[in-house]
Protein backbone atom coordinates (compact mmCIF):
# COMPACT_ATOMS: atom_id res chain seq x y z
CA UNK A 1 0.00 0.00 0.00
CA UNK A 2 1.35 3.47 -1.23
CA UNK A 3 1.23 5.84 2.18
CA UNK A 4 3.47 8.04 4.60
CA UNK A 5 4.81 6.82 7.29
CA UNK A 6 5.45 8.54 10.22
CA UNK A 7 7.62 7.07 13.49
CA UNK A 8 7.56 6.85 16.39
CA UNK A 9 3.66 7.82 17.23
CA UNK A 10 4.64 8.91 20.62
CA UNK A 11 8.21 10.49 21.88
CA UNK A 12 8.99 11.60 24.97
CA UNK A 13 12.37 13.37 25.82
CA UNK A 14 13.90 15.73 28.48
CA UNK A 15 14.42 19.64 28.05
CA UNK A 16 17.54 20.54 26.25
CA UNK A 17 17.43 17.52 23.89
CA UNK A 18 17.70 17.17 20.47
CA UNK A 19 15.23 14.71 18.67
CA UNK A 20 14.63 13.74 15.38
CA UNK A 21 11.11 13.04 13.72
CA UNK A 22 11.30 10.54 10.95
CA UNK A 23 9.25 10.63 7.97
CA UNK A 24 8.98 8.64 4.98
CA UNK A 25 6.68 8.12 2.12
CA UNK A 26 5.99 5.60 -1.31
CA UNK A 27 4.03 7.65 -3.30
CA UNK A 28 6.56 9.01 -5.85
CA UNK A 29 5.96 12.36 -4.24
CA UNK A 30 8.19 15.67 -5.13
CA UNK A 31 7.12 17.46 -2.32
CA UNK A 32 7.06 17.14 1.30
CA UNK A 33 6.05 18.99 4.36
CA UNK A 34 6.08 19.19 8.13
CA UNK A 35 3.71 20.81 10.02
CA UNK A 36 2.90 21.45 13.96
CA UNK A 37 -0.63 20.75 15.56
CA UNK A 38 -1.47 22.44 18.74
CA UNK A 39 -4.95 22.54 20.00
CA UNK A 40 -7.48 25.34 18.66
CA UNK A 41 -4.57 26.47 16.09
CA UNK A 42 -4.95 24.22 13.36
CA UNK A 43 -1.68 23.00 11.48
CA UNK A 44 1.31 25.61 11.06
CA UNK A 45 3.82 25.05 8.21
CA UNK A 46 7.30 24.32 9.50
CA UNK A 47 9.38 23.48 6.70
CA UNK A 48 8.48 22.11 2.94
CA UNK A 49 10.47 20.21 0.46
CA UNK A 50 9.97 20.37 -3.79
CA UNK A 51 13.12 18.59 -4.07
CA UNK A 52 15.81 16.57 -3.13
CA UNK A 53 18.91 18.47 -0.94
CA UNK A 54 16.48 21.93 -1.25
CA UNK A 55 13.74 23.11 1.28
CA UNK A 56 12.01 26.28 2.75
CA UNK A 57 11.33 27.40 5.56
CA UNK A 58 7.19 27.68 6.81
CA UNK A 59 5.57 30.20 8.77
CA UNK A 60 7.52 28.72 12.52
CA UNK A 61 10.50 27.06 11.69
CA UNK A 62 12.73 28.70 14.00
CA UNK A 63 13.93 26.06 16.53
CA UNK A 64 13.56 23.53 13.94
CA UNK A 65 15.49 21.48 11.09
CA UNK A 66 15.21 19.42 8.38
CA UNK A 67 16.98 17.43 5.78
CA UNK A 68 16.04 15.76 2.39
CA UNK A 69 18.37 13.62 1.49
CA UNK A 70 16.47 11.35 -0.43
CA UNK A 71 12.89 11.83 -2.11
CA UNK A 72 11.18 9.21 0.19
CA UNK A 73 12.51 10.93 3.16
CA UNK A 74 12.11 14.56 5.10
CA UNK A 75 13.26 13.76 8.63
CA UNK A 76 12.69 16.87 11.13
CA UNK A 77 14.40 17.87 14.24
CA UNK A 78 13.29 19.45 17.07
CA UNK A 79 16.01 21.32 18.75
CA UNK A 80 16.92 22.42 22.28
CA UNK A 81 15.73 25.97 21.19
CA UNK A 82 12.39 25.57 19.93
CA UNK A 83 10.77 27.35 23.38
CA UNK A 84 7.63 24.83 23.46
CA UNK A 85 8.12 21.55 21.43
CA UNK A 86 5.58 19.68 23.10
CA UNK A 87 2.85 19.00 20.17
CA UNK A 88 1.68 17.11 17.41
CA UNK A 89 3.84 16.95 14.16
CA UNK A 90 2.56 16.00 11.38
CA UNK A 91 4.21 14.60 7.68
CA UNK A 92 2.74 15.48 4.68
CA UNK A 93 3.42 14.84 0.60
CA UNK A 94 2.10 16.16 -2.49
CA UNK A 95 2.67 16.54 -6.43
CA UNK A 96 4.53 19.23 -7.04
CA UNK A 97 2.66 21.78 -8.39
CA UNK A 98 0.34 24.93 -8.48
CA UNK A 99 -2.67 22.65 -8.78
CA UNK A 100 -6.02 21.43 -6.86
CA UNK A 101 -2.75 18.67 -5.51
CA UNK A 102 -3.72 17.68 -2.32
CA UNK A 103 -1.50 16.95 0.31
CA UNK A 104 -1.26 12.88 2.24
CA UNK A 105 -0.99 12.94 5.59
CA UNK A 106 1.17 10.56 7.95
CA UNK A 107 -0.22 9.31 11.41
CA UNK A 108 1.78 11.79 13.25
CA UNK A 109 4.12 11.84 16.20
CA UNK A 110 3.03 13.40 19.31
CA UNK A 111 6.19 15.12 21.27
CA UNK A 112 6.17 15.67 24.60
CA UNK A 113 9.16 17.09 26.38
CA UNK A 114 9.60 17.80 30.25
CA UNK B 1 -2.71 36.36 0.70
CA UNK B 2 -5.15 33.61 1.54
CA UNK B 3 -6.70 32.88 4.57
CA UNK B 4 -9.16 30.31 6.24
CA UNK B 5 -11.47 31.52 8.65
CA UNK B 6 -14.20 28.65 10.35
CA UNK B 7 -17.03 30.19 12.03
CA UNK B 8 -17.37 27.72 15.52
CA UNK B 9 -14.53 26.00 16.94
CA UNK B 10 -17.39 23.26 18.48
CA UNK B 11 -20.33 21.77 16.98
CA UNK B 12 -22.94 19.49 18.27
CA UNK B 13 -26.07 17.44 16.46
CA UNK B 14 -27.87 14.75 16.95
CA UNK B 15 -27.75 11.32 15.31
CA UNK B 16 -29.46 11.99 12.04
CA UNK B 17 -29.67 15.33 11.65
CA UNK B 18 -28.02 17.89 9.68
CA UNK B 19 -24.59 18.51 10.07
CA UNK B 20 -23.02 22.23 8.43
CA UNK B 21 -19.68 23.52 8.98
CA UNK B 22 -18.58 26.91 7.76
CA UNK B 23 -15.96 27.81 6.18
CA UNK B 24 -14.91 30.96 4.48
CA UNK B 25 -11.81 31.82 2.58
CA UNK B 26 -10.07 35.04 1.14
CA UNK B 27 -8.14 34.94 -2.19
CA UNK B 28 -6.55 37.01 -4.31
CA UNK B 29 -6.64 34.33 -7.03
CA UNK B 30 -9.43 31.72 -7.86
CA UNK B 31 -8.91 29.14 -5.16
CA UNK B 32 -8.64 25.77 -4.53
CA UNK B 33 -10.49 24.61 -1.47
CA UNK B 34 -10.22 21.24 0.54
CA UNK B 35 -11.70 20.03 3.22
CA UNK B 36 -10.03 17.75 5.77
CA UNK B 37 -11.02 15.11 8.89
CA UNK B 38 -9.50 14.07 11.49
CA UNK B 39 -9.80 11.51 14.37
CA UNK B 40 -8.44 11.38 17.06
CA UNK B 41 -4.47 11.10 17.59
CA UNK B 42 -4.33 10.61 13.70
CA UNK B 43 -3.24 12.27 10.47
CA UNK B 44 -5.79 13.59 8.12
CA UNK B 45 -7.71 12.58 5.36
CA UNK B 46 -8.90 14.48 2.52
CA UNK B 47 -12.64 14.65 2.56
CA UNK B 48 -13.67 16.73 -1.00
CA UNK B 49 -11.60 19.10 -2.73
CA UNK B 50 -12.97 22.50 -4.69
CA UNK B 51 -11.38 22.71 -8.33
CA UNK B 52 -13.70 24.85 -10.42
CA UNK B 53 -14.83 21.71 -12.31
CA UNK B 54 -18.14 22.30 -10.38
CA UNK B 55 -19.41 24.04 -7.65
CA UNK B 56 -20.99 21.22 -5.78
CA UNK B 57 -18.49 18.64 -4.63
CA UNK B 58 -19.03 15.18 -3.40
CA UNK B 59 -16.72 13.63 -0.52
CA UNK B 60 -16.35 10.49 1.03
CA UNK B 61 -18.56 9.17 3.75
CA UNK B 62 -21.42 11.49 2.65
CA UNK B 63 -20.30 14.86 2.60
CA UNK B 64 -20.62 17.42 0.12
CA UNK B 65 -19.67 21.18 0.06
CA UNK B 66 -20.91 24.19 -2.02
CA UNK B 67 -18.36 26.46 -3.43
CA UNK B 68 -19.85 30.05 -3.12
CA UNK B 69 -17.83 33.05 -4.73
CA UNK B 70 -20.38 35.84 -4.09
CA UNK B 71 -20.30 34.57 -0.01
CA UNK B 72 -16.51 33.37 -0.09
CA UNK B 73 -17.62 30.35 1.03
CA UNK B 74 -17.36 26.20 1.02
CA UNK B 75 -19.59 25.30 3.88
CA UNK B 76 -19.54 21.54 4.19
CA UNK B 77 -22.97 19.73 5.42
CA UNK B 78 -23.86 16.02 5.66
CA UNK B 79 -27.85 15.51 5.82
CA UNK B 80 -27.88 13.02 8.12
CA UNK B 81 -24.93 12.57 10.89
CA UNK B 82 -24.05 9.34 12.02
CA UNK B 83 -21.93 9.06 15.06
CA UNK B 84 -18.55 8.07 13.23
CA UNK B 85 -18.33 11.37 12.26
CA UNK B 86 -17.42 12.88 15.19
CA UNK B 87 -13.69 14.28 14.47
CA UNK B 88 -12.14 17.57 13.46
CA UNK B 89 -12.70 19.22 10.57
CA UNK B 90 -10.31 21.62 8.35
CA UNK B 91 -10.97 24.06 5.88
CA UNK B 92 -7.72 24.42 3.39
CA UNK B 93 -7.18 26.85 0.95
CA UNK B 94 -4.21 26.84 -1.89
CA UNK B 95 -1.30 29.22 -0.64
CA UNK B 96 0.24 30.67 -3.99
CA UNK B 97 3.34 31.71 -2.35
CA UNK B 98 5.74 31.68 -5.26
CA UNK B 99 7.40 28.52 -5.89
CA UNK B 100 7.13 25.08 -8.12
CA UNK B 101 4.19 23.98 -5.22
CA UNK B 102 1.29 24.44 -3.69
CA UNK B 103 1.50 25.11 0.05
CA UNK B 104 -2.28 25.17 1.80
CA UNK B 105 -3.36 27.36 4.80
CA UNK B 106 -5.61 25.91 7.26
CA UNK B 107 -8.54 26.84 8.89
CA UNK B 108 -8.15 26.29 12.82
CA UNK B 109 -10.97 23.37 12.72
CA UNK B 110 -14.16 22.37 13.80
CA UNK B 111 -14.56 19.96 16.48
CA UNK B 112 -17.85 17.85 15.47
CA UNK B 113 -19.68 16.25 18.53
CA UNK B 114 -22.44 13.57 17.60
CA UNK B 115 -24.87 12.77 20.64
CA UNK B 116 -27.07 9.99 20.37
Amino acid sequence: DGGITQSPKYLFRKEGQNVTLSCEQNLNHDAMYWYRQDPGQGLRLIYYSQIVNDFQKGDIAEGYSVSREKKESFPLTVTSAQKNPTAFYLCASSILGQGAYEQYFGPGTRLTVT
Amino acid sequence: AQSVTQLGSHVSVSEGALVLLRCNYSSSVPPYLFWYVQYPNQGLQLLLKYTSAATLVKGINGFEAEFKKSETSFHLTKPSAHMSDAAEYFCAVTGFGGGATNKLIFGTGTLLAVQP
